[in-house]
Parts: structure tokens; sequence; C-alpha cells
């Protein structure tokens, strides 16, 4: 495996549902990210996590929760969510140093829908 | 206010011409970097150029390269010798230093290159 990678590709899930996106890198990065992207708007990040502690949390409902085990896994999870969080979701990461700013590298996505 | 915008929602390009992608920013940083990526209806993020603050030259990576003007704050993504691959959306980001790890992504715009 190679990159960012990203699983399932896609989910669908009723309201009541819990389940958990996953986002490995491969690339030795130390920050990590979540992005929400809902058709016709621009991409919104939802969390970072950098050397596995979470660094903002632009102001996510609750009902999605991040976890970080270690640099190289991220994992959303997902529970009693409404049909507006269906989106695609994209994990990234990036080799961050300070006073320079390195380009993320993004998995494929998951295309979460909610019934 | 926005801080990243792309006035042009969607743009054809005939085969093998270039085309000129806009993208203007604001920040009050004085130090930060732009990118722009590309994404294919598959969804995956695709990093493809990058431009520093204080980069005295424009950006290029092969066929692509980034027309940057700092005194207007725009920083214009021109891709030569379009291909019928090139079809996608792109979207122009910014991170500043006063904002740490957050990507601003911008709107995005649609390109169709035709045969």
């Amino acid at each position: 495996e190679t990159g960012v990678t990203q699983t399932p590709r896609h989910l669908v899930m009723g309201m009541t549902n819990k389940k958990s996106l996953k986002c490995e890198q491969h690339l030795g990065h130390n920050a990590m990210y979540w992005y929400k992207q809902s058709a016709k708007k621009p991409l919104e990040l939802m969390f970072v996590y950098s050397l596995e502690e979470r660094v903002e949390n632009n102001s996510v409902p609750s009902r999605f929760s991040p976890e970080c085990p270690n640099s190289s896994h991220l994992f959303l999870h997902l529970h009693t969510l409404q049909p507006e969080d269906s989106a695609l979701y994209l994990c990234a990461s990036s080799q961050d140093r300070e006073g320079s700013y390195n380009e993320q590298f993004f998995g494929p996505g998951t295309r979460l829908t909610v019934l | 206010a926005q801080k990243i915008t792309q006035t042009q929602p969607g743009m054809f390009v005939q085969e093998k011409e270039a085309v000129t992608l806009d993208c203007t920013y604001d920040t009050s940083d004085p130090s930060y970097g732009l990118f722009w990526y590309k994404q294919p209806s598959s969804g995956e993020m695709i990093f493809l150029i990058y431009q520093g603050s204080y980069d005295q030259q424009n950006a290029t990576e092969g066929r692509y390269s980034l027309n940057f003007q700092k005194a207007r704050k725009s920083a214009n993504l021109v891709i030569s010798a379009s291909q019928l691959g090139d079809s996608a959306m792109y979207f122009c980001a910014m991170r500043e230093e006063n904002y740490g790890q957050n990507f601003v992504f911008g709107p995005g715009t649609r390109l169709s290159v035709l045969p």
C-alpha cells in the first residue's frame, strides 16, 4: 500500500446507525486531516491531528468523533447522523515543519449517504 | 469573507491549447503558501503546484505554472497544452502561518477539455 488509503469507499447508513471511517497513511507524515466535501460547497476542514494530538476542531457537531491512535491511522466515528451529513469525506496527511508549507496528500475519499 | 475566491465555476478549453484558472486570496499574514489541487471524477485530490509568499519566481511543474502576483493577491494556474485527462475540478488553497495546519480551499473551477 502506498500513499493515503481510506475504507470504506462507499457507505450507506441509517440515522440511528454507528459506523467508522478509516484512514491510513504510508508516507511517514506527522499530521492527518479530515475534510467534508458537500455538493456545491468548498472543502470544509473538520479535524486536524498533528503528532497525534488534535490541533483544531472547527465546531464540528459531536455526532462526528475523531480518533488518532498513532501517526499513521485516523478514524472518524459516526453516530446519529443526519441526511445533510451525506458527503464525500476526505482524509489527508502532510509532513509539517515549522516555517514551511508542505502539501497535503489526499486519500480517495469515502462517499457517505445517510438515509 | 471568503479567503479564497475562484470566480470561474466552469471553463472550457480546446485540446492542446493553454488555459488559465483564476484564484485570488485574502490574507493579512505576510507568510503563507498557495496550492493548487486537481480533483478528477474519481474524487481523489491530487496536488499540482505550490507557491510560497516569499518565493521570488513563479512556480512551475511540467505543464503547470503559477502566475503569482503578490500585490494583487492572485495566484492563477496556467495549464499549457491541455489534454483530455485534464478535465476535472481544480481547487486553489492557502495555508497561513498564523493559522497553523489550517488549509482553506476555494470553491473550485470545473475544467472541461474539448477534443
